[in-house]
């Protein structure tokens, strides 16, 4: 079946570091990718999406690429900023409607 | 732009109660979406409908029942509340192949 793997639990960085969630995924259909963002208390939000390979897809300083070579779609960011701090989802779409969501991960940035 | 709008915001219940969580879309989005979010594990999905009276299951529909009978209206009721159940229940809807807008969610507690 379809599913996706993420950087498991909580990942602290220091401000001004890079940020790199790794995402994973499985699924026997051409799909779209997504990265979302969840702040406390909030909504979760789309961050970005991707359905191109080898394509970089960015928005507000995060960007990802996926590969579907080795199923990939890892987020990345030159400099973590405290107002990074949030849970992140990556999730697929395979076309039929379902939407799978990974564990998500928590970043937490700190001064 | 739209809102999803779920209620209640909090809801209390008793053991072996049936309760019933509301959502609410003015983006006249087709399909919708329940999701299950626990801590570490993500987001499940519970039900999903592509459009009006359509219901599909999830992976995670046991115990729960919905109802689609407008467009505009997704409802799900937990069946029998289990004791020391808490989780937040976050409703999502999309067009096409767009992204999922959510709604702030209802956070259960089961006493």
């Amino acid at each position: 079946g379809d599913s996706v793997t993420q950087t498991e639990g909580l990942v602290t960085l220091t401000e001004g570091l890079p940020v790199m969630l790794n995402c994973t995924y499985q699924t026997a259909y051409s799909t779209f990718l997504f990265w979302y963002v969840q702040h406390l208390n909030e909504a979760p939000k789309l961050l970005l999406k991707s359905s191109t390979d080898n394509k970089r897809t960015e928005h507000q300083g995060f960007h990802a690429t996926l590969h579907k070579s080795s199923s990939s779609f890892h987020l990345q960011k030159s400099s973590a900023q405290l107002s990074d701090s949030a849970l992140y989802y990556c999730a697929l779409s395979p076309g039929n409607y379902k939407y799978v969501f990974g564990a998500g991960t928590r970043l937490k940035v700190i001064a | 732009g739209g809102i999803i709008t779920q209620t209640p915001k909090f809801l209390i219940g008793q053991e072996g109660q049936k309760l019933t969580l509301k959502c609410q879309q003015n983006f006249n989005h087709d399909t919708m979406y329940w999701y299950r979010q626990d801590s570490g594990k993500g987001l499940r999905l519970i039900y999903y409908s592509i459009t009006e009276n359509d219901l599909q299951k999830g992976d995670l529909s046991e115990g729960y029942d919905a109802s689609r009978e407008k467009k505009s209206s997704f409802s799900l009721t937990v069946t029998s509340a289990q004791k020391n159940e808490m989780a937040v229940f976050l409703c999502a809807s999309k067009q096409g192949n767009e992204r999922l807008f959510f709604g702030h969610g209802t956070k259960l507690s089961v006493l």
